[in-house]
């Protein structure tokens, strides 16, 4: 079964780092195009970060410099390493495979979403 | 950043009953624009993608129209399990965002 699963949410102090995982079955991490997409409470999506197949990452203006996605292939397992955390950054983070098919791109496969909550 | 504004932010509807979802650009994204559904509690959904074509699965009931910066999604008859927040998405240009979101609720 093709399925991602994200863990390693939970409640951050300000300031602080966090590491999530994004475990996928069914299908190579490293051999697709992968994004984390976040959710704040009761609001839209916004976009994070994406990592292509060839290790190029990008990231949203809001984040850069203090988030860092990377991936694991023994363990076919996407990351997001986020530092120096603030409130705004709290929200139920959801990895991604953008996927694209004959020149059209597009997210099918979603996790479940891993919440995290910056408080003090 | 191309930003996307969705109409209305709620739409109040019975079943059975037309829903029509407006996303505008703030900028032209071509046909690169798609559409999610999410029920509550759920990751999002793919039901359009490049503005007018179904995702595998997707009911015919579910239609995606326009191009430039006005798109529509249309429902042709809500059924039940369509009561859910949509949003719109582009990926015409870097970074991708995503529409506020527009909930279709039950009347």
């Amino acid at each position: 079964e093709v399925q991602l699963v994200e863990t390693g949410g939970g409640l951050i102090q300000p300031g602080g780092s966090l590491r999530l995982s994004c475990a996928a079955s069914g299908f190579t991490v490293t051999s697709n195009y992968m994004s984390w997409v976040r959710q704040a409470p009761g609001k839209g999506l916004e976009w994070v970060s994406i990592i292509y197949s060839d290790g190029t990452t990008y990231y949203a203006d809001s984040v850069k410099g203090r988030f860092t996605i990377s991936r694991d292939n023994s363990k076919n397992t996407l990351y997001l390493q986020m530092n120096s955390l603030s409130a705004e950054d709290t929200a139920l983070y959801y990895c991604a495979r953008w996927l694209g098919i004959s020149s059209t791109w597009f997210y099918d496969i979603w996790g479940q979403g891993t919440m995290v909550t910056v408080s003090s | 950043e191309i930003v996307l504004t969705q109409s209305p932010a709620t739409l109040s509807l019975s079943p059975g009953e037309r829903a029509t979802l407006s996303c505008r650009a703030s900028q032209s994204v071509g046909s690169f624009l798609a559409w999610y559904q999410q029920i509550p509690g759920q990751a999002p959904r793919l039901l359009i993608y490049d503005a007018s074509n179904r995702a595998t699965g997707v009911p015919a009931r579910f239609s995606g129209s326009g191009s430039g910066t006005d798109f529509t999604l249309t429902i042709s008859s809500l059924e039940p399990e369509d009561f859910a927040v949509y949003y719109c998405h582009q990926r015409s240009s870097w970074p991708q965002t995503f529409g506020q979101g527009t909930q279709v609720e039950v009347k």
